[in-house]
């Protein structure tokens, strides 16, 4: 089994529409992740959490929230979705101890808005 | 501030060539982590490599080799005998320790085609 899961895969919505996006893991880190993958621009960092009080915003969270529902899991969410919001998503995760801060990925989660 | 170029935003090359991605970064930092992963056509990403900045020693596993070097802020990435296994984006990234490793900022990518 996946260590981390997105849920959905896929999803096409339309503008205005309010999406989550969610994400599990079963590595047992307290750092997850949430960035969007766009051609040309590598993976930008939206929002991450140390730990479940703990939420801090990334380089482009304006239009994102998120909720740190437990260690295992953190949900992002889109608002009012817009067409630049059009991207793949990935949850990823770290552990917190030392510096090793290697990223753990999920599947991704390819978000089209009509 | 953090940045990492990848300047080579495609390349091409025929099966068994040996093939070299760029990597340059950015950074004020004395320690600071450097990374490289793997984006096959399946969409996940893969970790390869995590050096950090005090172990300039290269390294070498399997086909894949890796050259670490602090005077030019580069961290270049080999692939010898390419296989068509081998087409994916390519991504470097770097990390700071001092941010706690919540920021890691990667490069733009490069995508490798492998011919066979």
């Amino acid at each position: 089994d996946a260590d981390v899961t997105q849920t959905p895969r896929n999803r096409i919505t339309k503008t205005g529409k309010r999406i989550m996006l969610e994400c599990s893991q079963t590595k047992g880190h307290d750092r997850m992740y949430w960035y969007r993958q766009d051609p040309g621009l590598g993976l930008r960092l939206i929002y991450y959490s140390f730990d479940v009080k703990d939420i801090n915003k990334g380089e482009i969270s304006d239009g994102y929230s998120v909720s740190r529902q437990a260690q295992a899991k953190f949900s992002l969410s889109l608002e009012s979705a817009i067409p630049n919001q059009t991207a793949l998503y990935f949850c990823a995760t770290s552990e917190a101890s030392g510096n090793y801060n290697e990223q753990f990925f999920g599947p991704g989660t390819r978000l089209t808005v009509l | 501030a953090q940045k990492v170029t990848q300047a080579q935003t495609e390349i091409s090359v025929v099966e068994k060539e040996d093939v070299t991605l760029d990597c340059v970064y950015e950074t004020r930092d004395t320690t600071y982590y450097l990374f490289w992963y793997k984006q096959p056509p399946s969409g996940e990403l893969v970790f390869l490599i995590r050096r950090n900045s005090f172990d300039e020693q290269n390294e070498i596993s399997g086909r894949y080799s890796w050259n670490f070097q602090k005077s030019t802020s580069s961290f270049n990435f080999t692939i010898t005998a390419s296989q068509v296994v081998d087409s994916a984006v390519y991504f470097c990234a770097l990390s700071e320790s001092n941010t706690g490793g919540f920021k890691t900022i990667f490069g733009a990518g490069t995508r490798l085609f492998v011919k066979a």
